[in-house]
């Protein structure tokens, strides 16, 4: 079975500063993809990065970076220079080849400080 | 905007009733997921369609439904309401089956008086 575990329910981090927001995962298949997700108090669920588990470096998106470390299952977002709309509920989610659905971690609660 | 549209944003109802959630794909996607997000479950997967068919079905309930249309327009029907549906639903959309990211409606809050 697949599992994502997020261990920071939440961070608070001043405005400027990089964050990294931990996820590791479990799974016994060699293919998967590794997606995080930002859920702002509006509550829409916004596509941030996707990470696929043969790529061969780490996949960035601006302002977003993926730290992937496949020998420790590990997927952590990076997030440089952090902004006031940085705040919201992040959700780290993997998908394992063949399998349809997608499966969440319970989320990090990220509050940027001015 | 994510191109997926879920209608209607709120629906309060009471319980024992049945609601109807609609979800319109984004253009040129065949797969709709639903999950059903609560504060004590997180985000759970109920069901998926690809191309008006039946893929996966996760942890949906016997009294909720769905079908995928031949316009891959999608509905989750939600009988004999309980105080405990009350959640935020959502309705994703993707290319494939495969690793392609999830793209997610707004999604639909319902609550359950």
């Amino acid at each position: 079975a697949q599992k994502i575990t997020q261990t920071q329910p939440g961070m608070f981090v001043q405005e400027k500063e990089a964050v990294t927001l931990d996820c590791t995962y479990d799974t016994s298949d060699p293919s998967y993809g590794l997606f995080w997700y930002k859920q702002p108090s509006s509550g829409e669920m916004i596509f941030l990065i996707y990470q696929g588990s043969y790529d061969q470096q780490n996949a960035t998106e601006g302002r977003y970076s993926l730290n992937f470390q496949k020998a420790r299952k590990s997927a952590n977002l990076v997030i440089s220079a952090s902004q006031l709309g940085d705040s919201a509920m992040y959700f780290c989610a993997m998908r394992v080849q063949g399998a349809q659905k997608l499966v969440f971690g319970q989320g990090t609660r990220l509050t940027i400080n001015p | 905007d994510s191109g997926v549209t879920q209608t209607p944003k709120h629906l309060i109802t009471a319980t024992g009733q049945r609601v109807t959630l609609r979800c319109s794909p984004r253009s040129g996607d065949l797969s709709v997921y639903w999950y059903q997000q609560s504060l004590d479950q997180g985000l759970q997967f109920l069901i998926q369609y690809y191309n008006g068919e039946e893929r996966a079905k996760g942890n949906i309930l016997e009294r909720f439904s769905a079908q995928q249309f031949p316009d891959l327009h999608s509905e989750l029907n939600l009988s004999s309401l309980e105080l405990g549906d009350s959640a935020l639903y959502f309705c994703a959309s993707s290319v494939t089956d495969g690793n392609s990211p999830l793209h997610f409606g707004n999604g639909t809050r319902l609550t359950v008086t």
